[in-house]
């Protein structure tokens, strides 16, 4: 089964500085991944997804972006932080082949301050 | 888009007590996951339940998908079970969660 890499596990950074959080993917080829976000009060909103290397879409508009520069490889970034980028961000993937289980990386709590 | 609702939002038993999580969505679906979220964070595979009845030790899942809904057992409880379970359907391409049940087992 396939295994998810996810890091950092905490980071702390101050407003307005750039942000990158990686995210690997080993076992499978031909991932769907994605970019969760959970604030504050549980629920998790779904970010970005990506079918493959350079397709990325969008589900909400904001302070970040997303790329995919390899095929297993998911790139959280964001050039100025806000507060309100503050929460806990999850990388997942799935086999892409049709209706297939969604596994989860350990995630990144990041703090702005 | 597809709405997911998860009851109860909150959960107290003591220790060896059962409990039943409810997960109801309002269309269609193409696959249903349930996850428990350690204290770290960590979101941990349940069950994939598009229908039917799946159990792996003391938990147990049922997905009525004509119905709309699927139910997550858990007999027996222990501390280990506290945590927030999630309920998450797929439409499309994408997983659609629900809001959680936030379940605490006392000693």
């Amino acid at each position: 089964s396939q295994t998810i890499h996810q890091w950092p596990a905490t980071l702390v950074q101050p407003v307005g500085s750039p942000l990158s959080l990686e995210c690997t993917v080993e076992g499978t080829s031909n991932p769907n991944l994605y970019w969760y976000r959970q604030a504050a009060g549980r629920g998790l909103q779904l970010l970005f997804y990506s079918v493959g290397i350079g397709q990325i879409s969008s589900e909400v508009p904001q302070n970040l972006s997303a790329s995919r520069p390899q095929d297993r490889q998911f790139i959280l970034s964001s050039k100025k932080l806000l507060l309100s980028d503050s929460g806990f961000y999850l990388c997942a993937c799935d086999r892409g082949r049709g209706n297939t289980e969604a596994f989860f990386g350990q995630g990144t709590r990041l703090t702005v301050v | 888009g597809i709405q997911v609702e998860q009851s109860p939002p909150d959960l107290i038993l003591q220790e060896g007590a059962n409990s039943t999580l409810r997960c109801n969505f309002s269309d269609s679906v193409n696959n249903l996951q349930w996850f428990h979220q350690n204290p770290w964070g960590q979101l941990i595979n349940l069950f994939y339940i598009p229908s039917g009845t799946k159990q792996n030790g003391r938990l147990s899942a049922t997905t009525v998908a004509t119905e709309r809904y699927s139910l997550l057992y858990i007999s027996s409880s222990q501390t280990t079970d506290s945590g927030v379970y999630f309920c998450a359907v797929r439409e499309y391409s994408t997983l659609t969660f629900g809001k959680g049940t936030m379940l605490l087992v006392s000693p």
